[in-house]
């Protein structure tokens, strides 16, 4: 059925640090894979996304890699902030013959940075 | 804010009794998704709609559980006869339909349902 599994479900890094999320998804049809950021009692927040046509894709200080063969992408946050605590979700896209898509969620990373 | 808006934020209910929650999406976005969030867990997939045609219903959806779009413009979210595990944070989401199948999703802040 439509999953997606996501590790770790805390992760804990110091100020400068790297930080790493990895998913791995079960439709083989999928082919958008977007990221977002929830603080607590605050809305999910779309913070980078990768297509199915490219493997890699970078913002800054965030980038996504994405293996369609092994079904696997993560997330990697590189000099980490104390700003970025929060949690963190990746989705799978499930498309349907009419056009339209739903985002199958991951259970989310809580990331703590420590300064 | 020009944002997706929900209201209420928050609702506090009696078991048994009925509630509606409402989203007003991104004005250019036909299309607009209900999620549900537990703690702990991502959000999970309720309905979606495309203009005012609810397309796509979740299996995991009760007959408790109705969605309206009217006019293609706002949704409502009504639960009948509320249970205990009804309580969770009802996302909504929306996206305008573009080029491509998947375009970006931005997500509502949400209404706190408990229910007591």
């Amino acid at each position: 059925g439509e999953n997606v599994e996501q590790h770790p479900s805390t992760l804990s890094v110091q100020e400068g640090d790297s930080a790493v999320i990895k998913c791995t998804y079960s439709d083989s049809a999928s082919n958008y894979f977007p990221w977002y950021k929830q603080e607590l009692g605050k809305r999910p927040q779309l913070i980078i996304d990768i297509r199915s046509n490219v493997g890699e894709k970078k913002d800054q200080r965030i980038a996504v890699t994405l293996n369609k063969t092994a079904k696997h992408f993560s997330l990697h946050i590189t000099e980490t902030q104390p700003e970025d605590s929060a949690v963190y979700f990746c989705a799978a896209s499930i498309n349907f013959s009419g056009g339209y898509n739903k985002l199958i969620f991951g259970a989310g990373t809580r990331l703590a940075v420590h300064p | 804010d020009t944002g997706v808006s929900q209201n209420p934020r928050h609702k506090i209910t009696k078991r048994g009794q009925n509630v509606t929650f409402r989203c007003d999406p991104i004005s250019e976005h036909n299309r607009l998704y209900w999620y549900r969030q537990t703690l702990g867990q991502g959000p999970e997939f309720l309905t979606y709609f495309q203009n005012e045609a609810q397309l796509e219903k979740s299996r995991l959806l009760s007959d408790r559980f109705s969605a309206e779009r009217p006019k293609g413009s706002f949704s409502t979210l009504e639960i009948q006869r509320t249970e205990q595990g009804d309580s969770a944070m009802y996302l909504c989401a929306s996206t305008r339909q573009g080029n491509s199948t998947n375009e970006k999703l931005f997500f509502g802040s949400g209404t706190q349902l408990s229910v007591l």
